[in-house]
C-alpha cells in the first residue's frame, strides 16, 4: 500500500450543500493531487499542492477549493455541491521528481442528488 | 495540455498483441504509464525518463522518443489480466508540478 487514505469513501449529498473530501498520506511526499474521473474524460486534475500552503489550480478547478495546512493532509472542498460534481475523486501523491512513481488513493465516490 | 492517446479502445483475443500510443504537443521530459481495472485506482506500470528509452513490465514494454514527443506501450501475447484502461501521464515537474494524464485507452482481452 502507498500509505494514502481517502475519506469518506462513499458519500451522497444534496445539491447546494458543502462537502469536504480528505486525503491523508503517511509517506511525507511533497506533491499531492486531486483528480476527478468521469466516463469519457479520463483523469482530470482539479488542484494540486507542492508543499504546505502551496497549491495551484488544475484543469477543472471551478467550484472546488483546497487546503493543505500539514504535509500529510490535503483537503478538497466543494463549497456548494452541484449534480455535475457527481464523480469519483482520486487523491494522488508523489515525491516530486520526474523519476518518481505517483501513487493513487482508492478513490471517493461522490453522488450529488 | 493533455497528452493524446490512441486508440481510444481496443478489443483483443488472448495471445494477440496491441500498441497504445501517447503523444504531446509540447516537450516531454518523461512519461508515466498506468493501468486501471474497473472500480479500482490506477496502478503504476513504468516510467520512461530518457529519449529512446525502453522498459518492460512482464510482457508489457514501452518506448519513449522525446524528439517526437511520443511514447508507445506494447502489450505482447495479451492475457485476460491485461484488460483495463491504460493512461499515459506527463509529470511537468519542470513547469510547476502539474501531473496531466491522457484520456485513456480501454483495452478488453477476450478468451
Amino acid at each position: 500500500d502507498a500509505g494514502i487514505t481517502q475519506s469518506p469513501r462513499h458519500k451522497v449529498t444534496e445539491t447546494g450543500t458543502p462537502v469536504t473530501l480528505r486525503c491523508h498520506q503517511t509517506e511525507n511526499h511533497r506533491y499531492m493531487y486531486w483528480y476527478r474521473q468521469d466516463p469519457g474524460h479520463g483523469l482530470r486534475l482539479i488542484h494540486y499542492s507542492y508543499g504546505v500552503k502551496d497549491t495551484d489550480k488544475g484543469e477543472v478547478s471551478d467550484g472546488y477549493s483546497v487546503s493543505r495546512s500539514k504535509t500529510e493532509d490535503f483537503l478538497l472542498t466543494l463549497e456548494s455541491a452541484t449534480s455535475s460534481q457527481t464523480s469519483v475523486y482520486f487523491c494522488a501523491i508523489s515525491p516530486g521528481d520526474s523519476g518518481n512513481t505517483i501513487y493513487f488513493g482508492e478513490g471517493s465516490w461522490l453522488t450529488v442528488v | 495540455q493533455q497528452p493524446v492517446q490512441s486508440p481510444q479502445a481496443v478489443i483483443l483475443r488472448e495471445g494477440e498483441d496491441a500498441v497504445i500510443n501517447c503523444s504531446s504537443s509540447k516537450a516531454l521530459y518523461s512519461v508515466h504509464w498506468y493501468r486501471q481495472k474497473h472500480g479500482e485506482a490506477p496502478v503504476f506500470l513504468m516510467i520512461l525518463l530518457k529519449g529512446g528509452e525502453q522498459k518492460g513490465h512482464e510482457k508489457i514494454s514501452a518506448s519513449f522518443n522525446e524528439k517526437k514527443q511520443q511514447s508507445s506501450l506494447y502489450l505482447t501475447a495479451s492475457q485476460l489480466s491485461y484488460s483495463g484502461t491504460y493512461f499515459c501521464g506527463d509529470p511537468t515537474y519542470n513547469q510547476g508540478g502539474k501531473l496531466i494524464f491522457g484520456q485513456g485507452t480501454e483495452l478488453s482481452v477476450k478468451p
